[in-house]
């Protein structure tokens, strides 16, 4: 069965310290996309990285990285110098065989970053 | 591009009464799904399409109804609204064929009471 499991409930940090936010899917295709979306307390979901299967690179955007790894069937969000405009709800998805019509979701790390 | 919208972005029922939650998308995306969203359960898939005329149960389908007439929209109803239907929903859309982003984009949300 599919599944997405992100076993931190909560984080708070203070202002410029590096967090990581786990995640862990479970699937049994091996044509499939990772996803983060970010939803801050305005409450939209805001897309922020697609992952393919085959892709195992890590990705880094300004000071967010992404570490994905099969082997462990993780795909791991960190933010770098994290800021008080980090602070949301951060949610990691699974779309099997592409089908980006039917997302699993995790059921959110939130994200508290104080001054 | 307005994306996708729904409305509306409040409502507050009365048991046993029915309603429309509208969304629109003007992205020419093929797939559009609903999702609720509740605390601490992530979002869940309610129904999905992957295109005109065609329909599909999600995870959680009981007491809504679903139809997509148009590529453009995919009205949820509520037949009989229920205090356990009280939640955040969020319609989504991806893929058109031939495109290089296939990410889900969600519209902003319906806060739905049920009294």
């Amino acid at each position: 069965a599919q599944k997405v499991t992100q076993a931190q409930t909560e984080i708070s940090v203070v202002e410029k310290e590096d967090v990581t936010l786990d995640c862990v899917y479970e699937t049994r295709d091996t044509t499939y996309y990772l996803f983060w979306y970010k939803q801050p307390p305005s409450g939209e979901l805001v897309f922020l990285i697609r992952r393919n299967s085959f892709d195992e690179q890590n990705e880094i955007s300004g000071r967010y990285s992404w570490n994905f790894q099969k082997s462990t069937s993780s795909f791991n969000f960190t933010i770098t110098a994290s800021q008080v405009v980090d602070s949301a709800v951060y949610f990691c998805a699974l779309s099997e065989n592409y089908n980006t019509d039917k997302l699993i979701f995790g059921t959110g790390t939130r994200l508290q970053v104080f001054p | 591009n307005a994306g996708v919208t729904q409305t509306p972005k409040f409502q507050v029922l009365k048991t046993g009464q029915s309603m429309t939650l509208q969304c629109a998308q003007d992205m020419n995306h093929e797939y559009m799904s609903w999702y609720r969203q509740d605390p601490g359960m992530g979002l869940r898939l309610i129904h999905y399409s992957v295109g005109a005329g065609i329909t599909d149960q999600g995870e959680v389908p009981n007491g809504y109804n679903v139809s997509r007439s148009t590529t453009e929209d995919f009205p949820l109803r509520l037949l009989s609204a229920a205090p356990s239907q009280t939640s955040v929903y969020f319609c989504a859309s991806s893929y058109s064929p031939g495109a290089r982003n296939t990410e889900a984009f969600f519209g902003q949300g319906t806060r739905l009471t049920v009294v």
